[in-house]
């Protein structure tokens, strides 16, 4: 499976509202309701922010949503902390395996 | 509270074997598929392999297919990844993950803190 395509770097200023893309095919992001979004700090494991394209577990922030169009999935975080400031990946079903995004660094201005 | 700890990580020559483990507590262990993930120094996340709750289907990342053996024991609730014939870029962190059903290649919920394999002579 080919990895899901995320922008390399996004920033943002504390406070405002940004979106990182995570664009894959009708096999994968498109084809099922399965994408899930993982923060993750220098040194420390993935943190599952999103999961099933929407889905909050609980203890995560309401700042951070996701949604779906076509074979695009986004995750948008509003009200920018500096605490923010990580690498985020999505991930998706496919019938044979999951796959993950590249990886997009948020930066915290 | 799920917990999910790795051991086995270490200095390995290329060419080399390695076990890790995975001890999980506080989830039914024998319910729920589970995934060996991996991040080397700088890179993205990638998954390794994954077995389902019986441990009756598996995947394995082409890169490593053929090398590698992921196995669980339900009864010891620990999950394993058996590695040979190891190369430099098998290099990385690994991470033990729950998914979050039994079977299906659906992305995980639960990871564990990782442990470090190195590969070089």
């Amino acid at each position: 499976q080919s990895a899901l395509t995320q922008p390399a770097s996004v920033s943002g200023s504390p406070g405002q509202s940004i979106t990182i893309s995570c664009t894959g095919t009708s096999s994968d992001v498109g084809g099922y309701n399965y994408v899930s979004w993982y923060q993750q700090h220098p040194g420390k494991a993935p943190k599952l922010m999103i999961y099933d394209v929407t889905d909050r577990p609980s203890g995560v922030s309401n700042r951070f949503s996701g949604s779906k169009s076509g074979n695009t999935a986004s995750l948008t975080i509003s009200g920018l902390q500096a605490e923010d400031e990580a690498d985020y990946y999505c991930s998706s079903y496919t019938s044979s395996s999951p796959v993950f995004g590249g990886g997009t660094k948020l930066t915290v201005l | 509270e799920v917990q999910l700890v790795e051991s086995g990580g270490g200095l390995v020559q290329p060419g080399g074997s390695l076990r890790l483990s995975c001890a999980a507590s506080g989830f039914t262990f024998s319910i729920y598929a589970m995934y060996w993930v991996r991040q080397a120094p700088g890179k993205g996340l990638e998954y390794v392999s994954g077995i389902t709750s019986n441990g009756g289907s598996t995947y394995y990342a082409s890169s490593v297919k053929g090398r590698f053996t992921i196995s669980r024991d339900n009864s010891k609730n620990t999950l394993y990844l058996q590695m040979g014939s190891l190369r430099a870029e098998d290099m990385a962190v690994y991470y033990c993950a729950r998914g979050p059903y039994s079977s299906g290649w659906h992305a995980p919920r639960n990871w564990g803190q990782g442990t470090l394999v190195t590969v070089s002579s």
